[in-house]
């Protein structure tokens, strides 16, 4: 049972558009959502993370959403580029020692 | 930055052997250090939990005397694939957690191992 549930599973953006990844969860104890990126045969790299304690988390073209009372975060990649093309994985973990629960993934592809 | 290195990042193994991964972060202090798995195109699938001189905590489902972790120091984790099978064959990516200021529940992920088992 995935405690993280994301969405899209797949996204096709055109270079400098948005792109939007989706996540939703049920367990209220989750205070930590980072955001993962990862290339094809390599590890995940952190990308950006947010606390419920913002609505909003911004980092270059990065942006985290978060809206509590609805349980669901989301990313936006602005100014989408090729080199943005990879697997975005969301995540959620508890207090500070929690293990990460992963969402499915997203693989996005920007298309020149 | 936080990094984290693994050895090696490819093995090819035969049947019934043991294979070795090496997981370090070179630039903090890991009290835990996390050990996933990857199915192509699947999302990670987490194995085990090491903290530094204990136990490892297995996943439920995971074989602990099929996969044995050592996390001998605060910078070192091993995983041991005993008696490897062709259906061992996947992509092995430890993840490092450090208790320095500003990372400490942030998990800093390694390159990754592709092993397999013919």
């Amino acid at each position: 049972q995935q405690q993280v549930k994301q969405s899209p599973q797949s996204l096709i953006v055109q270079k400098g558009g948005i792109s939007i990844i989706n996540c939703a969860y049920e367990n209220t104890a989750f205070d930590y959502f980072p955001w993962y990126q990862q290339f094809p045969g390599k590890g995940p790299a952190l990308l950006i993370a947010i606390r419920p304690d913002v609505s909003e988390k911004k980092e270059g073209r990065f942006t985290i959403s978060f809206n509590k009372s609805a349980k669901q975060f989301s990313l936006h990649i602005m100014d989408s580029q090729p080199g943005d093309s990879a697997t975005y994985f969301c995540a959620a973990s508890s207090g500070s020692w929690g293990k990460l629960q992963f969402g499915a993934g997203t693989q996005v592809v920007v298309t020149p | 930055g936080a990094v984290v290195s693994q050895h090696p990042s490819r093995v090819i193994c035969k049947s019934g052997t043991s294979v070795k991964i090496e997981c370090r972060s070179l630039d903090f202090q890991a009290t835990t250090m996390f050990w996933y798995r990857q199915f192509p195109k699947q999302s990670l699938m987490l194995m085990a939990t090491s903290n530094e001189g204990s136990k490892a905590t297995y996943e439920q489902g995971v074989e602990k005397d099929k996969f044995l972790i050592n996390h001998a120091s605060l910078t070192l984790s091993t995983l041991t694939v005993t008696s490897a099978h062709p259906e061992d064959s996947s992509f092995y990516i430890c993840s490092a957690r450090g208790a320095k200021r500003g990372v400490v529940d942030t998990q800093y992920f390694g390159p990754g191992t592709r092993l397999t088992v013919l």
